[in-house]
């Protein structure tokens, strides 16, 4: 398997565009989490599902953020309109159980301006 | 209150050294717990899992107070490659979520 996938690696937008952040968790694993690492607040999970179910979305920061997973392949992660302390990077993680291992992609570095 | 908390360090040792971070977390309900390790500008992948009974890898051995709700990483012979980032992860009260720690960075020095 090649691993949890996400694109793009590296995004640069201007201030109130709208930024789309994708993801193809591990085939079988039933657990997707988005991370959003800063070198002030580390690592905060944003939101994660359950079988393709958005199950806790407490750590979205604010409207502006959403997320999606339409099927077991494929996740979503939408800031509109992005800002300049959206500037983070963004993981995406899959777990084939919710108390075990999560397998990380490499990350999108999200720079607003 | 964080729901987990780290030194951030930095710790810088010499090779050979014994080096040990220690991680604090707020739920006490908690049943699993992890270290990760994170390279500069790479994902965190995982370390070792931390079991009640303590557990020991090689080099690394972790420890878990339940009273105390704290969990410890010893790296004893420290290499050059062992510098790194590492981040303390507990999971939530359903179980399927995974906060993690800010990290402490370790640096390991000739």
């Amino acid at each position: 398997d090649a691993g949890v996938i996400q694109s793009p690696r590296h995004e640069v937008t201007e201030m109130g565009q709208e930024v789309t952040l994708r993801c193809k968790p591990i085939s079988g694993h039933d657990y997707l989490f988005w991370y959003r690492q800063t070198m002030m607040r580390g690592l905060e999970l944003l939101i994660y599902f359950n079988n393709n179910v958005p199950i806790d979305d407490s750590g979205m920061p604010e409207d502006r953020f959403s997320a999606k997973m339409p099927n077991a392949s494929f996740s979503t992660l939408k800031i509109q309109p992005s800002e300049p302390r959206d500037s983070a990077v963004y993981f995406c993680a899959s777990s084939p159980s919710g108390g075990g291992e999560a397998f990380f992609g490499q990350g999108t570095r999200l720079t607003v301006v | 209150r964080k729901e987990v908390e780290q030194d951030p360090g930095p710790f810088n040792v010499p090779e050979g050294a014994t080096v040990a971070f220690n991680c604090t977390y707020s739920n006490s309900a908690s049943q699993s717990f992890f270290w990760y390790r994170q390279d500069c500008r790479k994902e965190p992948k995982l370390l070792m899992s931390v079991y009640s009974s303590g557990n020991e890898d090689g080099r690394f051995t972790a420890q878990l107070n339940r009273a105390s709700q704290y969990i410890s990483l010893l790296i004893r012979d420290s290499k050059l490659s062992d510098s790194a980032t590492y981040l303390c992860v507990v999971n939530g009260n359903t179980g399927n979520q995974f906060y993690f720690g800010t990290g402490t960075s370790l640096t390991v020095i000739p």
